[in-house]
């Protein structure tokens, strides 16, 4: 059975330091890999996926992940935060697309 | 991208009673998908919709609880009957991006709150 593991419930930063938000999967056949963000009151909003190709896949508002098949782990980063990207992110995983399996999600506060 | 949209936006109830929450996408699509996310919690599917067939729902949530129609390819409602307080969640619907589609867009949610 698939399942996602976020390492961290809250991550604490200060305004232009890196974000590192921690993502492992379990999978039996290779998986696709999406980041959604969740404002507060909103809908989720997809940041990026992995589905295949390249390792390293670039999303909106700066953010990037990488798929490391031998590690099991699609970590989200960006190398400067910004007070707007304070909000709760959540890692997913499939085996097609659909029927997403969620992580219990972390919630990123930026400083200034 | 679609676009969604949900109401209610939210809505207070009582024990007992039952919400029905409407999703409408601006474009058909085949899959509709129904979420619960439970207070300081992740999402969890509850069912998935196709149009002209029954919802399939996943393991510990059944029809009598939350059924769901889906009549046209753009609409969908999910009802939670016989509120009770651990049903307070927000309700979100997500549809695919059509046929092979692997991402899902979501709708803004409804947050439900039983007293």
């Amino acid at each position: 059975a698939q399942s996602v593991t976020q390492l961290g419930s809250h991550v604490s930063v200060s305004e232009g330091a890196l974000v590192l938000l921690r993502c492992n999967y379990s999978s039996s056949v290779p998986p696709y890999l999406f980041w959604y963000v969740q404002y507060p009151n909103q809908g989720l909003q997809l940041l990026l996926k992995y589905t295949t190709g390249a390792t390293l896949v670039k999303g909106i508002n700066g953010f990037e992940a990488e798929f490391k098949k031998s590690e099991t782990s699609f970590h989200l980063t960006k190398p400067s935060a910004h007070m707007s990207d304070a909000a709760e992110y959540f890692c997913a995983v499939s085996d097609t697309g659909t029927a997403l399996i969620f992580g219990k999600g972390t919630t990123l506060s930026v400083s200034s | 991208s679609a676009v969604i949209s949900q109401k209610p936006s939210r809505d207070i109830c009582q024990r007992g009673t039952s919400l029905t929450i409407q999703c409408q996408v601006d474009s058909q699509v085949t899959m509709m998908f129904w979420y619960r996310q439970q207070p300081g919690q992740s999402l969890t599917l509850i069912a998935t919709a196709n149009q002209g067939s029954e919802a399939t729902y996943e393991s510990g949530f059944v029809i009598d609880k939350f059924p769901i129609s889906r009549p046209n390819l753009t609409f969908s409602t999910l009802t939670v009957s016989n509120l009770s307080p651990e049903d307070s969640s927000i309700y979100l619907c997500s549809v695919d991006a059509g046929p092979g589609a692997d991402t899902q867009y979501f709708g803004p949610g409804t947050r439900l709150t039983v007293l």
